[in-house]
């Protein structure tokens, strides 16, 4: 069973281009998260989405930051311009309904660098 | 989100010592659970906890779900090299709500 699949595994680009990061989520869950890990905050949560509908973006930092869901099985998350300060590791999060299914399953990052 | 306190914020142990720590927060959770994250991974769920007092163990890991539902700990017995990493406490207010996360206990084995 394959867990949350999440592309590229690292990204390095210059101040100002525009990345997009993504993710396929576990097959059958219908809550998608995106996560920002730094040393400094830790893990912090950007935006969340249950049936591609986005729930809380009230942590996306800025207007730079955009996430879309178009159906069930795929999400990016999109920053542009970027800036060397949105370097972190962005995890992608997935789970699926039900109070036993509270459980939240992660990607393995993507380790963005903005120079 | 909500805060959660983490502590202690590192460990560093000789192998074969057992490992206690905890996570507090000024709100009242629906549900704890403990992640365990590895160089260069993501985080992979360890314990989940859904009832104030619940005991849970997973091998050597053993959590618990205080009984003000304010807090959580961790214990680890035995600890093995391979039990390094980044610990993380995570809570949830209610069901379907997203996951406020601690800060993280790293910890140290030496064998």
């Amino acid at each position: 069973d394959a867990g949350v699949i999440q592309s590229p595994r690292h990204e390095v680009t210059e101040m100002g281009q525009e990345v997009t990061l993504r993710c396929k989520p576990i097959s059958g869950h219908n809550s998608l998260f995106w996560y920002r890990q730094t040393m400094m905050r830790g893990l912090e949560l950007l935006i969340y989405f249950n049936n591609n509908v986005p729930i809380d973006d009230s942590g996306m930092p800025e207007d730079r930051f955009s996430a879309k869901m178009p159906n069930a099985s795929f999400s990016t998350l999109k920053i542009q311009p970027s800036e060397p300060r949105d370097s972190a590791v962005y995890f992608c999060a997935s789970r699926g309904h039900g109070r036993a299914n509270e459980k939240l399953f992660f990607g393995s990052g993507t380790q963005l660098s903005v120079l | 989100g909500q805060q959660l306190n983490q502590s202690p914020q590192s460990m560093f142990i000789q192998e074969g010592e057992d490992v206690s720590m905890n996570c507090t927060s000024s709100s009242i959770f629906n549900t704890w659970l403990w992640y365990k994250q590895d160089p260069g991974e993501g985080p992979v769920l360890l314990i989940a906890l859904y009832k104030a007092g619940e005991l849970t163990s997973n091998g050597r890991l053993t959590a618990q779900f205080g009984i003000t539902r304010k807090d959580s700990f961790l214990n680890i017995s035995a600890s093995i090299p391979s039990d390094v990493g980044i610990y993380f406490c995570a809570g949830q207010l209610k069901s379907g709500y997203a996951l406020n996360f601690g800060k993280g206990t790293s910890l140290l084995v030496t064998p």
